[in-house]
C-alpha cells in the first residue's frame, strides 16, 4: 500500500534549527511536497522536490532522496510564527497526492 | 499560484439537512479537488472535479452523499447531503497549478459542525 510517515509532534526553541523527516512508500513517484498549516487554517504550499538534493528557500530548505524514499524539511532561525503543522505529501504515478498525518511543531521561547 | 475563496467559511447545521459549499478561483484551472480534514487528522481526498466531466470519487465517498458541480473553469460546489454529526469537519477545495499542474493550492476551508 501507499504510506507516508512523519513524526506526530516536535518541539524546538526560538532561534534554533529543526529538521522534520518524512518517509514515503508510493506506487510510482512524481515528487514530494511540504505544506504548512496553522491551526484552523488551510495548508499553504512550502516546497516541491522531484530531483535528489536540497532546495533552499529562505529559512526553509527541503531535501529529497528518491532511492531512500526520504525527505526532510529544515527550518532555520525558528520564529514563534513557525508553530504549525507541517504536512508531507507524495505524488504517486497517477498524480494523486498521498498525505502524511502532519507533524505538529511547537516553538518555545 | 491561485487565489481561492470558499463560502461559507463556517456553518452549524442540523442533522438530516444538506449544505452546499462554493469554491471560486481567480483564474481558469483544469483540476479542482475537494478534501475533508477532521480534527487532528490529515487531508482526505473526497473527489477530483474536472470541468466537462463527472467528478471522480475516492473510495468511501459517493456521489449521492457528496454531489459535486463544476460548471466552468473557475468554480465548483460540493454538497454534503443528509448530514450527520460524523460529517463535522473542515472541507477544503484546492486547485492544481504550476508548470506540471502538480502543485495544489488550497482555499481557506469551510468549517462544518453538524448537531
Amino acid at each position: 500500500g501507499q504510506n507516508i510517515d512523519q513524526p506526530t509532534e516536535m518541539t524546538a526553541t526560538e532561534g534554533a534549527i529543526v529538521q522534520i523527516n518524512c518517509t514515503y512508500q508510493t506506487s510510482g513517484f512524481n515528487g514530494l511536497f511540504w505544506y504548512q498549516q496553522h491551526a484552523g487554517e488551510a495548508p499553504t504550499f512550502l516546497s516541491y522536490n522531484v530531483l535528489d538534493g536540497l532546495e533552499e528557500k529562505g529559512r526553509f530548505s527541503s531535501f529529497l532522496s528518491r532511492s531512500k524514499g526520504y525527505s526532510y524539511l529544515l527550518l532555520k532561525e525558528l520564529q514563534m510564527k513557525d508553530s504549525a503543522s507541517y504536512l508531507c505529501a507524495a505524488l504517486d504515478s497517477n498524480y494523486q497526492l498521498i498525505w502524511g498525518a502532519g507533524t505538529k511543531l511547537i516553538i518555545k521561547p | 499560484s491561485a487565489v481561492i475563496s470558499q463560502k461559507p467559511s463556517r456553518d452549524i447545521c442540523q442533522r438530516g439537512t444538506s449544505l452546499t459549499i462554493q469554491c471560486q478561483v481567480d483564474s481558469q484551472v483544469t483540476m479542482m479537488f475537494w478534501y475533508r480534514q477532521q480534527p487532528g487528522q490529515s487531508l482526505t481526498l473526497i473527489a477530483t472535479a474536472n470541468q466537462g466531466s463527472e467528478a471522480t470519487y475516492e473510495s468511501g465517498f459517493v456521489i449521492d452523499k457528496f454531489p459535486i458541480s463544476r460548471p466552468n473553469l473557475t468554480f465548483s460546489t460540493l454538497t454534503v447531503s443528509n448530514m450527520s454529526p460524523e460529517d463535522s469537519s473542515i472541507y477544503l477545495c484546492s486547485v492544481a497549478v504550476g508548470q506540471d499542474a502538480n502543485t495544489q493550492y488550497f482555499g481557506p476551508g469551510t468549517r462544518l459542525t453538524v448537531l
